[in-house]
């Protein structure tokens, strides 16, 4: 499979529940992203991470845990979220992290509708 | 703060019909520009973008976009649409230092009519 895959694409859960989103590049780049798409809103860029070290938490509430256990793979956990964290997450990829140019284009999953009860 | 304008969030259009998308950004650095597009039931995919050099870039699907830096703005065009492209664009910047992170517009819709 090539891109950027993410799993489950929908995903259902309560206020209670601990659940979590899975992202997988298979581009062989360095860098990950996860972002939010909420109704009516821009997409939010939430984390960033570069060689598997999280390099930028974009003010994100605890409740939402990410992890990067390699380059390929970008996992974010979910405990007692609040229906207005109802929306898509979607997770992206670039070569690197830099920000320097042609390298950090971002490559974009299809993403995880997310609903929160 | 930083942030992107896309001063059109519906447009409809005829097949054949001139398409011109705005988008206009606040950061006075240099920056790194892009357009996404996400038709519909797909994901969101590169469309064209510019990091240096010359200001009119041109991207798939016969889509170009101009980088006008006294205008802050990063425009998007293309001569003749088709049903095909109806979806909805995304207008990215990307201040360059720091940390890759892009700031997106809030979209505009694209329906084009045959």
């Amino acid at each position: 499979e090539t891109g950027v895959t993410q799993t489950p694409r929908h995903l259902v859960m309560g206020m209670t529940n601990k659940k979590s989103l899975k992202c997988e590049q298979h581009l062989g780049h360095n860098a990950m992203y996860w972002y939010k798409q909420s109704a009516k809103k821009p997409l939010e860029l939430m984390f960033v991470y570069s060689l598997e070290e999280r390099v930028e938490n974009n003010s994100v509430p605890s409740r939402f845990s990410p992890e990067c256990p390699n380059s390929s793979h970008l996992f974010l956990h979910l405990h007692t979220l609040q229906p207005e964290d109802s929306a898509l997450y979607l997770c992206a990829s670039s070569q690197d992290s830099a920000g320097t140019g042609s390298t950090d284009t971002q490559y974009f999953g299809p993403g995880t509708r997310l609903t929160v009860l | 703060a930083q942030s992107v304008s896309q001063h059109n969030h519906h447009v409809i259009l005829s097949e054949a019909a001139s398409l011109e998308l705005g988008c206009n950004y606040s950061y006075g650095g240099t920056v790194n520009l892009f357009w996404y597009v996400q038709y519909p039931g797909q994901h969101l995919q590169l469309l064209l973008k510019y990091f240096s050099g010359d200001p009119l870039v041109k991207g798939i699907k016969g889509f170009e976009a101009e980088f006008i830096k006294s205008k802050f703005s990063f425009n998007l065009r293309k001569p003749s649409v088709q049903w095909s492209d109806t979806a909805e664009y995304f207008c990215a910047v990307n201040p360059s230092g720091g940390y890759n992170k892009l700031i997106f517009g809030a979209g505009t819709r694209l329906a084009v009519h045959p």
